[in-house]
C-alpha cells in the first residue's frame, strides 16, 4: 500500500519565520504535489514536481517555494510566513502511466502562523 | 483551464437512505478524469471512485456510483444505503489524463448522516 507521510500533523510558527513542510512517499512515484485547503475553497495546487529537481508552479505559488533533491521527498517552504498562510497543507503523489490512477495523499499538516 | 463546481455546501441524509452529491465541471481537454474523495474529520483524503471521460459505463465501487452525464458536464456521486461513517466532506476533482495530472478540486460538500 502506498504511504505518503507528512512530517507534522500540527505546526505553529510565527510571522516572518521560514517554515519547512516535509513530505515523503515510499512508492517511487515521479509526480508529487502540494495543495492548500481552506474552508469553502477546496484544495488548491501550490506547486508540483515531476522529477528530481524539477518543479512547476501551480495556481497559488506566491509566498512558497519547493525543493525536491531526492525522488521520495518533496518539501514545501514558506520563505517568510504570514498569517494568511494559516491553512491545512496536503501532499500527494501519483505513479506514472495509466490514467485513472488516484493521487495518494498524506494526512495533512494544519499550520498556524501567529 | 479546468473548473469544478459543487453547489451543495451541506447535505443531510437519514441512515440507510441513498444520497446524491452534485458535481459539474468545465474543461476544454478531450481526455480527462473525474475523481471523488472523502475527507473525514481526521483530515485524510480517501479516494472513492474514478470516471474517465471516454468510459462508456458509469463507474461503481461498492456503495458508491458515479452518475456521469458527459453532455451536461456532470459527475454526481451516489451513495447508497448511507451509514453513520459516511459523515464527512466530499470533494469532486478532475485532472487531465495525460501529462502531470494535477487535480482541480471543487469546494466540497459536507454530508451528515442522521440515525
Amino acid at each position: 500500500d502506498v504511504k505518503v507521510t507528512q512530517s507534522s500533523r500540527y505546526l505553529v510558527k510565527r510571522t516572518g519565520e521560514k517554515v519547512f513542510l516535509e513530505c515523503v512517499q515510499d512508492m517511487d512515484h515521479e509526480n508529487m504535489f502540494w495543495y492548500r485547503q481552506d474552508p469553502g475553497l477546496g484544495l488548491r495546487l501550490i506547486y508540483f514536481s515531476y522529477d528530481v529537481k524539477m518543479k512547476e508552479k501551480g495556481d497559488i505559488p506566491e509566498g512558497y517555494s519547493v525543493s525536491r533533491e531526492k525522488k521520495e521527498r518533496f518539501s514545501l517552504i514558506l520563505e517568510s510566513a504570514s498569517t494568511n498562510q494559516t491553512s491545512m497543507y496536503l501532499c500527494a503523489s501519483i505513479p506514472p502511466g495509466a490514467k485513472g490512477q488516484p493521487q495518494h495523499f498524506g494526512d495533512g499538516t494544519r499550520l498556524s502562523i501567529l | 483551464a479546468q473548473k469544478i463546481t459543487q453547489t451543495q455546501p451541506g447535505m443531510f441524509v437519514q441512515e440507510k437512505e441513498a444520497v446524491t452529491l452534485d458535481c459539474t465541471y468545465d474543461t476544454s481537454d478531450p481526455s480527462y478524469g473525474l475523481f471523488w474523495y472523502k475527507q473525514p474529520s481526521s483530515g485524510e483524503m480517501i479516494f472513492l471512485i474514478y470516471q474517465g471521460s471516454y468510459d462508456q459505463q458509469n463507474a461503481t465501487e461498492g456503495r458508491y456510483s458515479l452518475n456521469f452525464q458527459k453532455a451536461r458536464k456532470s459527475a454526481n456521486l451516489v451513495i447508497s444505503a448511507s451509514q453513520l461513517g459516511d459523515s464527512a466532506m466530499y470533494f469532486c476533482a478532475m485532472s487531465k489524463n495525460t501529462g502531470r495530472r494535477a487535480l482541480t478540486f471543487g469546494s466540497g460538500t459536507r454530508l451528515q448522516v442522521q440515525p
